[in-house]
């Protein structure tokens, strides 16, 4: 079945950029997606991206996908203290049941 | 924002116990998703609903069964909990190309 990989843990300097990587199996994939969860609180949709596209820019977030290769990034830039979280990624196929596939979500730590 | 709200917060049961979690949403929604998330496995999808009555198995759907009687509950039962089932379960709505949105989790333990 599909699947999305990601790397667990990132660790950055404050005012640097970060990358999160994801890839992901499914080659119908139809959008991709980026949640958010803070310490004890549910996920939230920071962005998302159509497969036709590349890249999305929205502020300090860059969305690149590279449809060739499965490949999702999430680039944050000026990365804040109050960035650090899990992010998830997580790829919505073909099918009409809106079922997401999430990856295992890459934990950023954002030291001062 | 889809108004989502899940019950209980937290719950401690005991092994072999049933337990009940509720997923409520106002907005009418048709497609409603039960995920548990644990370390290093992400969410995994439960179950999930398409319309009232009508809900179908996820990846990890072994020991809970789902009810969906009205639109806006959609219920998360263990027949009989086991220590494997202590997790936080996550309910959550499609809203199209937007992606879902997540209830609060509901931390479970079971001793």
């Amino acid at each position: 079945g599909e699947d999305v990989e990601q790397s667990l843990f990132l660790s950055v300097r404050e005012g640097d950029s970060s990358v999160i990587n994801c890839t992901y199996t499914d080659s119908s994939s139809t959008y991709l997606y980026w949640y958010k969860q803070e310490p004890g609180a549910g996920l939230q949709l920071l962005t998302y991206i159509f497969s036709n596209m590349d890249m999305k820019q929205d502020q300090r977030l860059t969305v690149l996908l590279n449809k060739k290769d499965k490949h999702l990034s999430l680039r944050i830039a000026d990365t804040q203290t109050g960035d650090s979280a899990i992010y998830f990624c997580a790829d919505h196929g073909s099918g009409n049941t809106g079922k997401l596939i999430f990856g295992q979500g890459t934990t950023l730590q954002v030291k001062p | 924002d889809a108004g989502i709200t899940q019950s209980p917060r937290h719950k401690v049961t005991e092994t072999g116990t049933p337990v009940t979690l509720r997923c409520h949403q106002t907005e009418n929604h048709r497609y409603m998703y039960w995920y548990r998330q644990d370390p290093g496995h992400g969410l995994r999808l439960i179950h999930y609903s398409y319309g009232v009555k009508d809900t179908d198995k996820g990846e990890v759907s072994d020991g809970y069964s789902v009810s969906r009687s009205k639109t806006e509950d959609f219920l998360l039962t263990l027949e009989s909990a086991t220590s494997s089932q202590t997790s936080v379960y996550f309910c959550a709505i499609s809203q199209g190309e937007r992606g879902y949105t997540f209830g609060s989790g509901t931390r479970l333990t079971v001793v």
